[in-house]
């Protein structure tokens, strides 16, 4: 499987832009970039993913390099509520073997008021 | 209902028993996964279902692990003679298909301890 790797920890101020990077320099061309995030006690929680183009949601924007081999996370407007840990996940679209997401030791993100 | 629903949330057990974790996709999702995050760690695939069949069982930790899906739904992951080391929380997860292109959905999990 195509590995990640992101910084283990990020501070932000509150209310503040956080960009969480993601090195994927194994991508191949039929994995998708997924970004999920898991919040104390809790099961993890799908934020969003993308193929080449730049993506936006009401969570989240997802930047990817042209290359592919790199992409960003961005939360625009952190909360407390944000504070979580965000993980950064490859996810084939061909090979059964890639139907799993494994996930990584993730970014944790602490948000300080 | 609208989530991953499992059950039951909590767990206590004596080791040396047998437990059995439930899970309930969302409707419709043929994709199922397990996993299990223990303390401070994280998520370990243990296994996956495409409609009732499995077709990754590797990340299964031993063969006191087991897991079936029946109609295309619920699964249930079971654990016999369970030990100290299985203490952790168990996770669900569906998604619609199994493309790249679709995203998972995770329940609450269930907390599993050992004593």
């Amino acid at each position: 499987d195509a590995k990640t790797t992101q910084p283990n920890s990020m501070e932000s101020n509150e209310e503040e832009p956080v960009h969480l990077p993601c090195n994927h320099s194994t991508i191949s061309g039929t994995d998708y970039i997924h970004w999920y995030r898991q919040l104390p006690s809790q099961g993890p929680e799908y934020v969003i993913h993308g193929l080449t183009s730049n993506v936006n949601n009401r969570m989240a924007s997802l930047a990817i390099a042209e290359d592919r081999k790199s992409s960003t996370l961005i939360l625009h407007r952190a909360t407390l509520r944000d504070a979580a840990v965000y993980y950064c996940i490859l996810r084939d679209s061909v090979r059964a073997a890639g139907n799993k997401l494994t996930f990584g030791g993730g970014t944790r993100v602490l948000v300080k008021p | 209902g609208a989530g991953v629903s499992q059950s039951p949330s909590n767990k206590v057990t004596e080791k040396g028993k047998d437990v059995e974790l439930r899970c309930d996709p969302i409707s419709g999702h043929t994709a199922l996964y397990w996993y299990r995050q223990s303390l401070g760690q994280g998520l370990e695939f243990l296994i996956y279902f495409q409609g009732n069949s499995a077709p990754d069982k590797s990340g299964l930790p031993s063969d006191r692990f087991s897991a079936e899906r029946t109609g295309g739904s619920v699964s249930t992951l079971t654990i016999q003679r369970t030990q100290q080391e299985d203490s952790a929380v168990y996770l669900c997860a569906s998604s619609l298909g199994f493309s790249g292109n679709t995203e998972a959905f995770f329940g609450q999990g269930t907390r599993l301890t050992v004593v």
